[in-house]
């Protein structure tokens, strides 16, 4: 039983770049959400995908976009990257996504943004 | 105010000692309640769901006090694998679960 995976675990970008982000869900969940972790700090929900849709949104700049293909499979873009984009990006999935439902976690992407 | 407050800690207990520790939620109407653990630049992982009765599992368990709006934890018997950052996770609305900032407990030989 696959669990959530991403890719690439790690990213050296430069300010100003842009990047994509992957996620897989764990088998047989349908939702993926998105969070950023800074050093330190607890994750901060950047927005959840269910049905292909955008369904909830953080509070994070429209620089942050995603994206999920029918396998259930998304993607997290960032453009313009700035210094303090540097975080640990984490993908959860989780079936249906309501809010009584846990999340599973993948390993996460470090990015580091110079 | 923040969604999820927690006790950053550092909580440094010896093994076989008992530590609990709290976390606060500013939402009334949250229904749904988690304790995740994380250790050193890993993922988190679900440690336990919070039910409204409270619950154990094995050496952990759990307490909801919805009038004072905060959940508990209390780790028995601790071990020094409990060493890690405990994550308080809340729902604040039908899709999102919002994180606290974590309570790192370090257990010592």
């Amino acid at each position: 039983d696959a669990g959530v995976t991403q890719s690439p675990t790690h990213l050296i970008k430069t300010r100003g770049q842009q990047v994509t982000l992957r996620c897989s869900p764990k088998s047989g969940h349908d939702t993926v959400s998105w969070y950023q972790q800074a050093l330190g700090q607890g994750p901060q929900f950047i927005f959840q995908y269910y049905e292909e849709e955008e369904r909830q949104r953080g509070n994070f700049p429209d620089r942050f976009s995603g994206h999920q293909f029918p396998n259930y499979s998304s993607e997290l873009n960032v453009n313009a990257l700035l210094l303090g984009d540097s975080a640990l990006y984490l993908c959860a999935s989780s079936l249906g996504g309501q809010g009584n439902s846990p999340l599973h976690f993948g390993n996460g992407t470090r990015l580091t943004v110079t | 105010r923040k969604e999820v407050e927690q006790d950053p800690g550092p909580f440094n207990v010896p093994e076989g000692a008992t530590v609990a520790f709290n976390c606060t939620y500013s939402n009334s109407a949250s229904q749904s309640f988690f304790w995740y653990r994380q250790d050193c630049r890993k993922e988190p992982k679900l440690l336990m769901s919070v039910y409204s009765s409270g619950n154990e599992d094995g050496r952990f368990t759990a307490q909801l006090n919805r009038a004072s709006q905060y959940i508990s934890l209390l780790i028995r018997d601790s071990k020094l694998s409990d060493s890690a950052t405990y994550l308080c996770v809340v729902n604040s609305n039908d899709y999102k679960l919002s994180f606290g900032a974590g309570t790192t407990v370090t257990v010592r030989a």
